[in-house]
């Protein structure tokens, strides 16, 4: 049964510092690996999807990384900015087609 | 271009009471799911449909639960005798599938209360 995990759960940073979300997840047979953002009481808005073939996903200042064989995605934000406060979850798509989401990780970015 | 709509996007509602909750998405799109997501927690999936044929319900769709996609189109979630356990956001994505990214496009969501 696929586990997606998200470290850490929340996140608190100053403005202007570079930072990494991590997910892992524990069956390396997925088909791509999704990156959501979610304001408090709103839906998701998809940010970058990465395909099991590929290893990086780059989006103005955001890229995701995948290793598909340890199991593990980055999201690397750069120059953080108060703007970017939200929760970040992600999502590995089994070959059926359901998402599998990790619990998400709370980002706080202070002026 | 629009994208996933839901409504409504908020419902109150007395346990024991039946709800419905509609979903149209982006309109090319084949696939439509349907996932649960509760306060501090990721989504869940809860069913999908590829066109008008529901291929897979998750072991959460209890029998209360029954969601439909007639023509392909539009998809509808109805929960009856509603609990106080079913209060959630309920989202729903739509998906391009067979070519493309497959990549899952998601509504505001509709937040249901049961009180």
């Amino acid at each position: 049964k696929q586990e997606v995990t998200q470290i850490p759960a929340a996140l608190s940073v100053p403005e202007g510092e570079n930072l990494v979300l991590n997910c892992s997840f524990t069956d390396s047979a997925i088909y791509n690996l999704q990156w959501f953002r979610q304001d408090p009481g709103k839906g998701l808005t998809s940010l970058l999807l990465i395909q099991s073939s590929q290893r990086e996903q780059t989006s103005g200042r955001l890229n995701a990384s995948l290793d598909k064989s340890s199991g593990r995605s980055t999201l690397y934000i750069a120059a953080s900015q108060p703007g970017d406060s939200a929760t970040y979850l992600c999502a590995v798509r089994n070959q059926g087609g359901k998402l599998i989401f990790g619990q998400g990780t709370e980002l706080s970015v202070k002026p | 271009d629009t994208g996933v709509s839901q409504d409504p996007r908020h419902k109150i509602t007395k346990r024991g009471q039946n709800v419905t909750f509609r979903c149209d998405p982006i309109s090319e799109h084949n696939r439509l799911y349907w996932y649960r997501q509760t306060l501090g927690q990721g989504p869940e999936f809860l069913t999908y449909f590829q066109n008008e044929a529901q291929l897979e319900k998750s072991r959460l769709l209890s029998d209360r639960f029954s969601a439909e996609r007639p023509k392909g189109s539009f998809s509808t979630l109805e929960i009856q005798r509603t609990e106080q356990g079913d209060s959630a956001m309920y989202l729903c994505a739509s998906s391009l599938d067979g070519t493309g990214t497959y990549e899952q496009y998601f509504g505001p969501g509709t937040r249901l209360t049961v009180t």
